[in-house]
């Protein structure tokens, strides 16, 4: 399978404990994005690298988050102290650069975060 | 700031005919691209089909057609003899460099 993998696809933990995510783009892609879905929402951009920078981070993003891609292929997404208010579904996205706009992002089956 | 709308919480449509998924943009860049994106109740996002700002022709892709009025800022999804697997969400997304999504759309196909 070579499409975008997510590792925990469910994950559940209590208040103010910290997770981290993992994703897995596209071996030949070297922009990676991250957002994040609450329920009846669409997606929301948090977060994106070209290989191993990170290029732009949303406001959504607080302090609390943090993202890093150490090598340029996979990515990890912490949560530090969490929140009921951090439950949602992260997704995952990967794409190649290039110009123009069209630079299909493929996403990954997305991690689905529960805060007790 | 770029901003998608998609007016429709919900659509039902009857097995084998076409339906028509709404979706209005604003942005001041001249360069964009308008995507839709599927997403059954499994989570993953299904890419469908791209319209470039300055694509002189509407946009299709097999089943899928994208009705774009650039000047109403409109980009429509027209989903012709629909099947039973059509249900789904589907949200329209426009991009600069990162996707800027809307709120999505709840279709349902009726045998």
């Amino acid at each position: 399978d070579t499409g975008v993998s997510q590792d925990p696809r469910h994950k559940i933990t209590k208040r103010g404990q910290n997770v981290t995510f993992r994703c897995d783009p596209i071996s030949e892609h070297n922009r990676l994005y991250w957002y994040r879905q609450t329920l009846g929402q669409g997606p929301e951009f948090l977060t994106y690298f070209q290989n191993e920078a990170q290029l732009e981070k949303s406001r959504l993003l607080s302090d609390r988050f943090s993202a890093e891609r150490p090598k340029g292929s996979f990515s990890t997404l912490e949560i530090q102290r969490t929140e009921q208010g951090d439950s949602a579904m992260y997704l995952c996205a990967s794409s190649s650069s290039g110009t123009g706009y069209y630079n299909e992002q493929f996403f990954g089956p997305g991690t689905r975060l529960t805060v007790l | 700031a770029q901003k998608i709308t998609q007016t429709q919480p919900g659509m039902f449509v009857q097995e084998k005919e076409a339906v028509t998924l709404d979706c209005t943009y604003d942005t001041s860049d001249p360069s964009y691209g308008l995507f839709w994106y599927k997403q059954p109740s499994s989570g993953e996002m299904i890419f469908l089909i791209y319209q470039g700002s300055y694509d002189q022709q509407n946009a299709t892709e097999g089943r899928y057609s994208l009705n774009f009025q650039k000047a109403r800022k409109s980009a429509n999804l027209v989903i012709s003899a629909s099947q039973l697997g059509d249900s789904a969400m589907y949200f329209c997304a426009m991009r600069s460099e990162k996707l800027v999504f809307g709120k999505g759309t709840k279709l349902t196909v009726n045998p």
